[in-house]
């Protein structure tokens, strides 16, 4: 399997601060990488596939980059709404595996 | 807009077999998508549970591949989990899901197993 990494696995922030949240896979995995927000009882919400396009209708101050092993997810201007955990996730091969994810919460 | 609704029981004895049933609307589900099952044990991350074609083709994680059968109805749009021999380590949220981009969601349902 694919083991999926990411850093930091907590972080506080302000509102408006730029966030970066890295991931790394075990092994190169392309651009085969995509990127979910879940808030606390809440079903995950996909905000970035294929490494840096964006899904529709999420907002561009959400960006991808990477490609390989080496991942980032960055927020440009946090907002509250942007409070939650982020996850990373390949679907280069299978199992399909996810990052054990990131949570961003208020400074 | 593709909508997902898991459905099933929220108590499942141990030993017994967890039968989850994903209703799509808002798209076909004989589309040219895969459609997955995703678990999240309480507080903890994701796992792919595994994913089936329009076709009836399947993968699976090999860590649940022996208990695992993701099953497809093109007559209800609608596609099944059924996992067997559960444990109290198969308590989670399973989640279904349209992949590869996994861009749709259902809500989740939470399954407890306990006697």
């Amino acid at each position: 399997d694919i083991q999926m990494t990411q850093s930091p696995s907590s972080l506080s922030a302000s509102v408006g601060d730029r966030v970066t949240i890295t991931c790394r896979a075990s092994q190169g995995i392309r651009n085969d990488l995509a990127w979910f927000q879940q808030k606390p009882g809440k079903a995950p919400k996909s905000l970035i596939y294929a490494a840096s396009s964006l899904q529709s209708g999420v907002p561009s101050k959400f960006s991808g980059s990477g490609s390989g092993t080496d991942f980032t997810l960055t927020i440009s201007s946090l907002q509250p709404e942007d409070f939650a955990t982020y996850y990373c996730q390949q679907y280069k091969s299978y199992p399909f595996t996810f990052g054990p994810g990131t949570t961003v919460d208020i400074k | 807009q593709v909508q997902l609704q898991e459905s099933g029981p929220g108590l499942v004895k141990p030993s017994g077999t967890l039968s989850l049933t994903c209703a799509v609307s808002g798209g076909s589900i004989s589309s040219s998508n895969w459609w997955s099952w995703v678990r999240q044990p309480p507080g903890r991350g994701l796992e792919w549970i595994g994913e089936i074609y329009q076709t009836g083709y399947t993968n699976y994680n090999p860590s649940l591949e022996s208990r695992v059968t993701i099953s497809l109805d093109k007559s209800k749009n609608q596609f099944s989990l059924n996992l067997t021999s559960v444990t109290a380590a198969d308590t989670a949220v399973y989640y279904c899901a349209r992949d590869p981009s996994f861009d749709f969601w259902g809500r989740g349902t939470l399954v407890i197993v306990s006697s």
